[in-house]
């Protein structure tokens, strides 16, 4: 299995703000997912992250708002930017492990207020 | 486009029942389907994973089965515990396994000591 961690696991942050959160892996995996899950609702696909080269965004986001780095095989960031109180969600990091099964991080929970 | 629809979206139910959650989908042609489980605040863990080939995959008190015909996929929880208690997604890939997941919106389970 993969294990992956996600840095800060929650934080309060002030409307305008900008946040970078971390996703590291302890195996090399070729494509990262970014999600967002709001209060309640089921989990939406933020972008792809190749490493090597620029993320694909999902339609309705933008990399101005949601920049992501992919500098290696086992580490991506995703920046929320510019937080409203409408970007309060998690944030999980995923990818593809042994045997095809699809992995998560323990999220990243923001409140902005 | 892949739509993935969870009945019910919650259930309660008293300790030591058997239960069935169910899971369909709208494109067959799918490359794995899989199914996690969320506690609130949390990210999501891998329960069982079921690739297109297969029918059913067992893991101690949880059985997912799989009809790709049909579209259908359903997670049986035996002798259930409280500690079962949490939200319940199916998700599913419907190309190659670098592709993200389709998510159903989850049944909220609830089992009453």
């Amino acid at each position: 299995s993969a294990v992956i961690s996600q840095k800060p696991s929650r934080d309060i942050c002030q409307r305008g703000t900008s946040l970078t959160i971390q996703c590291q892996v302890d195996s090399q995996v070729t494509m990262m997912f970014w999600y967002r899950q709001q209060p309640g609702q089921s989990l939406t696909l933020i972008a792809t992250a190749n490493q090597g080269s620029e993320a694909t965004y999902e339609s309705g986001f933008v990399i101005d708002k949601f920049p992501i780095s992919r500098p290696n095989l086992t580490f991506s960031t995703l920046t929320v930017s510019n937080m409203s109180p409408e970007d309060s969600s998690i944030y999980l990091c995923s990818v593809a492990g042994e045997g095809n099964t699809i992995y998560f991080g323990e999220g990243s929970w923001l409140t902005v207020v | 486009k892949q739509e993935v629809t969870q009945i019910p979206a919650a259930l309660s139910v008293p300790e030591g029942e058997n239960l069935v959650l169910n899971c369909s989908f709208t494109d067959s042609a799918i490359y794995n389907l899989q199914w996690f489980r969320q506690d609130p605040g949390k990210g999501l863990t891998s329960l069982l994973l079921i690739q297109s080939s297969q029918r059913e995959q067992t893991s101690g008190r949880l059985n997912a089965s799989l009809d790709k015909s049909s579209g259908r996929s359903t997670l049986y929880i035996a002798a259930s515990q409280p500690g079962d208690s949490a939200t319940y997604l199916c998700a599913v890939i419907t190309s190659r396994v670098d592709t993200p997941l389709v998510f159903g919106k989850g049944t909220r389970l609830s089992v009453i000591a």
